[in-house]
């Protein structure tokens, strides 16, 4: 079955509005790292959160690794939010650390 | 800092062409991933070098699909022949202690 998954597929937010997006995963992770994608765009990393609570800016994310979850909360939504989050955990394979990623939550924020 | 590049930004190829993808990683880093990016299967690995040795060869990706790190700061994913199903965004990243760090992509259309 699918390692990690996401919800929402997807998201419509009014801006101003507050976002949780949601990430379960299979395995136990020892890397766990939320991407942005904007359309078109590449992937750029927000934040490398294995465990805890962290924050930059807008943005919290809290990973209960033993509950295997992870969940990004983006507080007061812009336009500019829109696009795809992507959830990541690392997989022990070949002798070394990859990334399976999850299939990313949608996020539309209208003005 | 210059984040990991990527040439050519797009490519058209038809089908049986043989296209090179290029991708510097970030100076220092000892990782590097070659990803495919598609709607429907999402981001699927292909290739995980480290330290210029060839980690993870992408399994069903074999066949037509070559990634190879020439020095450590060059890399480079040769697909021969092309077929139209191959048509996606080719990403490259980079990584010293797990975060990965990706390049704006290829996009790629096989016609």
């Amino acid at each position: 079955g699918q390692q990690v998954q996401q919800s929402p597929a997807s998201l419509v937010l009014q801006e101003g509005e507050n976002a949780e997006l949601q990430c379960n995963f299979s395995s136990t992770a020892t890397q766990l790292q939320w991407f942005y994608q904007s359309p078109g765009g590449s992937l750029v990393s927000l934040l490398s959160n294995p465990s805890g609570t962290k924050h930059t800016g807008r943005l919290t994310s809290t990973t209960v690794t033993k509950e295997r979850r992870s969940s990004l909360h983006i507080s007061s939504s812009q336009t500019t939010d829109s696009g795809t989050y992507l959830c990541a955990i690392d997989r022990f394979s070949s002798g070394s650390w990859q990334l399976i990623f999850g299939s990313g939550t949608q996020l539309t924020v209208m003005p | 800092d210059a984040g990991v590049t990527q040439t050519p930004r797009h490519e058209v190829a038809e089908k049986g062409q043989t296209i090179i993808l290029k991708c510097e990683p970030v100076s220092g880093h000892n990782d590097l991933f070659w990803y495919r990016q598609t709607k429907i299967q999402g981001l699927e690995l292909l290739s995980y070098f480290r330290s210029k040795s060839l980690m993870e060869d992408g399994g069903a990706f074999k066949d037509r699909f070559k990634a190879e790190m020439l020095n450590s700061s060059f890399s480079t994913l040769k697909i021969q022949p092309t077929e139209p199903k191959d048509s996606a965004v080719y990403l490259c990243a980079s990584s010293l202690r797990g975060e990965q760090y990706f390049g704006p992509g290829t996009r790629l259309t096989v016609l």
